[in-house]
């Protein structure tokens, strides 16, 4: 049972519009959510996180929202930029059990020129 | 700035042989994850140390172990290897004083079992 689930599995969006991933979870012990982009043969690079205590974390073209009664946060990239293009996962950790992450199974953007 | 190293980053195995994946976490680090990315699938968490003691533990198997050594580097073994091994595996690092951590990840070790 997949706790975080990323269901577009792609995006593809205008160079300079906005780029919208979602993410919902199940579990709502999660309390601090975290957003990471991969290229192809890299590992994962850490963009922007939130806690649960937040609704929103801003950080330059980055924006995350979290709706903890609905179990739903998002990551907006603004303006998008071919250089966005990638597999961005969410991924969530625990309450007082350990700091392992649960990822989403993560949304292909492609941001096209 | 300093990034997580891995090595080897490819690495080729028969069934059966064993396999170890090092991985040094950036410095002033003290904790260190080990994540399994199977093909077409999320990162999956294996196990985690931290001050050199294992923190937590997940979806490892019996045939892995790990442990992390007093320079924070850490080394995961694979032994009897089996053709369901082959994936990426990465390792990601964090302070844990700074909670909630911010996991940073290595560029992953591909294995390939024969």
């Amino acid at each position: 049972d997949q706790q975080v689930k990323q269901n577009s599995p792609s995006l593809s969006v205008q160079e300079g519009r906005i780029s919208i991933l979602n993410c919902d979870y199940t579990n709502s012990m999660f309390d601090y959510f975290l957003w990471y982009k991969k290229y192809p043969a890299e590992g994962p690079t850490f963009l922007i996180s939130i806690s649960s205590i937040k609704d929103k974390n801003e950080d330059g073209r980055f924006t995350v929202f979290l709706n903890k009664s609905a179990k739903h946060l998002s990551l907006h990239i603004v303006p998008s930029q071919p250089g966005d293009s990638a597999v961005y996962f969410c991924a969530a950790r625990f309450a007082n059990a350990g700091n392992m992450l649960t990822f989403g199974g993560g949304t292909r953007l492609m941001v096209k020129p | 700035a300093a990034g997580v190293i891995q090595s080897p980053r490819h690495l080729i195995k028969e069934k059966r042989e064993t396999a170890t994946l090092k991985c040094y976490p950036i410095p002033r680090h003290d904790t260190v994850y080990w994540y399994q990315q199977g093909p077409g699938q999320d990162p999956q968490f294996l196990i985690s140390f931290y001050e050199k003691m294992q923190s937590d533990k997940g979806s490892i198997p019996d045939r892995f172990s790990a442990q992390q050594f007093s320079d924070y580097h850490s080394e995961l073994n694979m032994s009897s290897l089996e053709l369901g091994d082959s994936a990426l595996y990465f390792c990601a690092s964090s302070l844990r004083e700074r909670l909630p951590d911010t996991q940073y990840f290595g560029p992953g070790t591909r294995l390939t079992v024969l």
